[in-house]
């Protein structure tokens, strides 16, 4: 089946800092969703690519669809406390309604 | 405009039991997905349905597991003769028709179900 490599598994960062994480797999991917789980939570969409070498932007966070739709990342900038949890991406591929889920990135903040 | 609703958030069930799961999609979507989560995993896609209409359930184990959407109500995964494997959070997401752009699956809080 479709699989999703997701690095790192996980950061430990300073408060201010940059963050970059991505995700890569061997299957083509149409849609690439980012979301942020928090514990004992669901998790909550951040960003929807859709387009090969769309860049997007939501507040401090941007993410990019890679140009041979097999890959995605997200960058946070300036991180702060609230950023801390666990970061995913998902694909959906052509046709298919189902989300592959990455193995997730859990960031951790010093203040 | 109520986000996806599930229920119960927790559920503790003994080894042999029935659980039962609910969802409730967003307001104006006719779409839902069952996910389960291990800990320290990604979500793992396990059924798609329309209103009365099983769409894909590759993911969904063959023995044991059931869901359904009926016309009224929401959507139901139940869970026969649980055993301790079951234990893990179950995730609900729903979106307006999946043909059409936007594709995104908003997701519900969860059930956390434990076997004892």
């Amino acid at each position: 089946g479709q699989q999703l490599n997701q690095s790192p598994q996980s950061m430990f960062i300073q408060e201010g800092e940059d963050v970059s994480m991505n995700c890569t797999s061997s299957s083509i991917f149409n849609t690439w969703l980012w979301y942020k789980q928090e514990p004992g939570e669901g998790p909550v969409l951040l960003i929807a690519l859709y387009k090969a070498g769309e860049l997007t932007s939501n507040g401090r966070l941007t993410a990019q669809f890679g140009i041979t739709r097999k890959d995605s990342f997200l960058n946070i900038s300036a991180s702060i406390p609230s950023d801390v949890g666990i970061y995913f991406c998902a694909g959906l591929i052509q046709g298919a309604q189902k989300l592959v889920f990455g193995q997730g990135t859990r960031l951790t903040i010093n203040p | 405009n109520a986000g996806v609703m599930q229920n119960p958030r927790h559920l503790v069930r003994r080894r042999g039991q029935e659980a039962r799961l609910r969802c409730s999609p967003m307001k104006g979507h006719s779409h839902v997905y069952w996910y389960r989560q291990l800990p320290e995993e990604g979500l793992k896609f396990m059924v798609y349905l329309q209103k009365e209409n099983i769409i894909d359930e590759s993911g969904m184990p063959k023995e044991r597991f059931s869901a359904e959407f009926p016309k009224e109500g929401p959507s139901i995964l139940r869970i026969q003769q649980v055993v301790r494997g079951d234990s893990a959070a179950y995730f609900c997401a729903s979106s307006p028709n999946p043909g059409n752009y936007p594709k995104e699956q908003y997701f519900g809080p969860g059930t956390r179900l434990t076997v004892t």
